[in-house]
């Protein structure tokens, strides 16, 4: 089974590029997040989503925008990025709500920007 | 923005010796999960837990969860080098889409 699957593993950008990271899942999950992992302070909530078409924001959202036009596909994107966004990022998601449900997790997208 | 406080940050421990590390908040939780994590990998779920006061067991893991939802405990008995990882607590937010709010993550070491 693929699970979660996240692309690309590995991400070097300059100031101000932008760039998508994706998302994919193939166990028909309604609810997909994305996470941001940072030394000391554990996993933030970027943004969610609770089926397709719906978005919303997490903890640190600003820099950041989503989409789901499927049920499969949440993809990330930093339209400007800046060195605040080296880090972290997974992605996530689970039938249902978070409560009650197993969270599955991709392996992680390494960002850097120089 | 629901934090969680885990300690200790880091713990470094010979194989055999007990160990419990703790996730605390001022906010109250539907359930609190805990997970570990590997190097290079996403955190994989090991329980959760629901009622306040309960007690759950896996192996030598025992996890704990406050009588007042604020809180909990995992502890290890007999550590093993297996056991080395990140630990990381999150709660499950009782209000909207009920989020989850991860602790600050304990590095554990089992030193054979």
């Amino acid at each position: 089974n693929a699970g979660v699957t996240q692309t690309p593993k590995f991400q070097v950008l300059k100031t101000g590029q932008s760039m998508t990271l994706q998302c994919a899942q193939d166990m028909n999950h309604e609810y997909m997040s994305w996470y941001r992992q940072d030394p000391g302070m554990g996993l933030r909530l970027i943004h969610y989503s609770v089926g397709a078409g719906i978005t919303d924001q997490g903890e640190v959202p600003n820099g950041y925008n989503v989409s789901r036009s499927t049920t499969e596909d949440f993809p990330l994107r930093l339209l400007s990025a800046a060195p605040s966004q080296t880090s972290v990022y997974f992605c996530a998601s689970t039938s249902g709500l978070p409560s009650g449900n197993t969270i599955y997790f991709g392996e992680g997208s390494w960002l850097t920007v120089v | 923005t629901q934090l969680l406080e885990q300690s200790p940050q880091f713990l470094s421990i010979q194989e055999g010796e007990n160990l419990t590390v703790y996730c605390n908040s001022s906010s109250v939780f539907s359930s609190l999960q805990w997970y570990r994590q590997e190097p290079g990998e996403g955190p994989v779920l090991l329980v959760t837990v629901v009622t306040g006061g309960e007690v759950k067991k896996l192996k030598r893991l025992t996890f704990q969860f406050g009588d007042a939802r604020k809180d909990s405990s995992l502890h290890i008995t007999a550590a093993q080098p297996g056991d080395t990882g990140l630990y990381l607590c999150a709660g499950v937010s009782q209000t909207g889409a009920n989020n989850l709010f991860f602790g600050t993550g304990t590095r554990l070491t089992v030193i054979p």
